[in-house]
């Protein structure tokens, strides 16, 4: 498996609060995605980065920042959760040049209450 | 953006028999299409994939066709098993750019 971790795993988090998830890889690779699943939803695209300091909306972004300092880390921030942004966050990679699939992280569960 | 439809949301079929799921896609720039198997609390892991200069592709029991005139794409299960059962989900993507996917189907294959 490609090296991807996110953290943490699971996260319980009240109203009004700042949440950042972390995704971390050793692939080296240029493109990296943050996902939400839902039931019925499948996988939306929230924020992506292609590079260092280069990010982009997804289709879901309203209620979410991302930053990208370094090439391995990709960090999604919920300024103020809210109950809908209860999910499962998955962060991938992909290697841009080759067009190759992306590799999934394991999933973050986050409840906010 | 792209739009990627996915059908059926669920499917049942008996062990053996085969299982299609097909989605449809709207840019037709779109030249990368990756199907993802996702098993209860794991990961979507891909299983198989195909490019838009390729028609058709099989690996053992799973096969993926691409119409791109039609601009859709399905994915075939023969002789399925219980371990089959997951919830799939099919993906557009332009080369090097976002992967759209579509909203899943859940399988179930009956022993």
């Amino acid at each position: 498996d490609a090296g991807i971790t996110q953290s943490p795993r699971h996260k319980v988090t009240e109203t009004g609060t700042p949440v950042t998830l972390r995704c971390h890889q050793t692939e080296n690779h240029r493109y990296m995605y943050w996902y939400r699943q839902d039931p019925g939803h499948g996988l939306r695209l929230i924020h992506y980065s292609y590079g260092v300091k280069d990010t982009d909306k997804g289709e879901v972004s309203d209620g979410y920042s991302v930053s990208r300092s370094k090439t391995e880390d990709f960090l999604l921030t919920l300024e103020s959760a809210t109950s809908s942004q209860t999910s499962v966050y998955f962060c991938a990679i992909g290697q841009a040049t080759s067009g190759t699939e992306a590799f999934f992280g394991q999933g973050t569960r986050l409840t906010v209450v | 953006g792209e739009n990627v439809e996915q059908h059926p949301s669920t499917l049942s079929v008996q062990e053996g028999d085969s299982a299609v799921i097909k989605c449809t896609y709207s840019d037709s720039a779109s030249n990368y299409f990756p199907w993802y198997k996702q098993e209860l609390g794991k990961r979507p892991q891909l299983i198989i994939d195909i490019r838009s200069n390729v028609g058709e592709k099989k690996d053992q029991r799973i096969a993926v066709t691409l119409n791109k005139t039609a601009k859709h794409f399905s994915l075939h299960i023969t002789e399925t098993q219980p371990e089959d059962s997951a919830v799939y989900f099919c993906a557009a993507s332009i080369t090097g750019n976002q992967f759209y996917f579509g909203t899943g189907t859940s399988l179930t294959v009956i022993p």
